[in-house]
């Protein structure tokens, strides 16, 4: 069983629109969870983090957490071509103390047509 | 400002051949470093972390080892490199805090 699991894609979505990306975790006790971008050929890139229950908002990006139902996700509002990119989902291990071990889903890729 | 830096950013090696790969870090002290590998559409994989110079974790039995020599500095090592090994490695950097974690640009290795 994945321990991080993201729908891969791609998810299309017209420029302007709202994007919504989805990312479940198998582990209750995950304290913290992160949404990385990464452009194909690049290296990911940290754009949100999120620890409690509810809606974190930057920009255009919001973050939304349940944990109670195991999810979290991505909402980008007014869609951009260059927001296409693979976005990856990362979740804490809550077991490995000091060295603060992240697990990483497969990513889900987004593609945003002008 | 943290920055991290990552050398050389491509490389295509014979298989047999030795690796060395390094991971540099400017702007904080003592943070905890990464190595991860990114297969071609795979996901994100541990390889090693350090919390210390000379202390490294391994998260899974492989081809390769690494080094922490520095505070700063995190070295990754193969003798005979496989075609397995070829693949994206990432280091990344993270604080003491919450885990967040900083990816460098990354090396592409192909072993031919």
């Amino acid at each position: 069983q994945k321990e991080v699991e993201q729908n891969s894609g791609p998810l299309s979505v017209p420029e302007g629109a709202i994007a919504s990306l989805n990312c479940t975790y198998s582990d209750r006790g995950s304290q913290s969870f992160f949404w990385y971008r990464q452009y194909s050929g690049k290296s990911p890139e940290l754009i949100m983090f999120i620890y409690s229950n509810g809606d974190k908002e930057d920009g255009r990006f919001t973050a939304q957490l349940n944990k109670a139902s195991q999810y979290v996700s991505l909402l980008i509002r007014d869609s951009q071509p260059s927001d296409s990119a693979t976005y990856l989902c990362a979740v804490n291990d809550p077991r490995s103390g000091g060295y603060q071990k992240v697990t990483f889903g497969t990513g889900t890729k987004l593609q945003v047509i002008p | 400002s943290q920055t991290i830096h990552q050398w050389p950013a491509t490389l295509v090696q014979p298989v047999g051949s030795p690796l060395s790969l390094e991971c540099t870090v400017e702007g904080t002290s003592n943070p905890n470093l990464y190595w991860y590998r990114q297969a071609a559409g795979r996901g994100l994989q541990l390889l090693f972390y350090s919390v210390g110079i000379g202390q490294i974790s391994s998260e899974v039995p492989q081809n390769l080892s690494a080094s922490r020599p520095q505070d700063r500095q995190f070295i990754l090592s193969s003798k005979k490199l496989l075609l397995s090994d070829s693949g994206f490695y990432l280091c990344a950097w993270g604080g003491r805090g919450p885990e967040t974690q900083y990816f460098g640009p990354g090396t592409r290795l192909l072993v031919l």
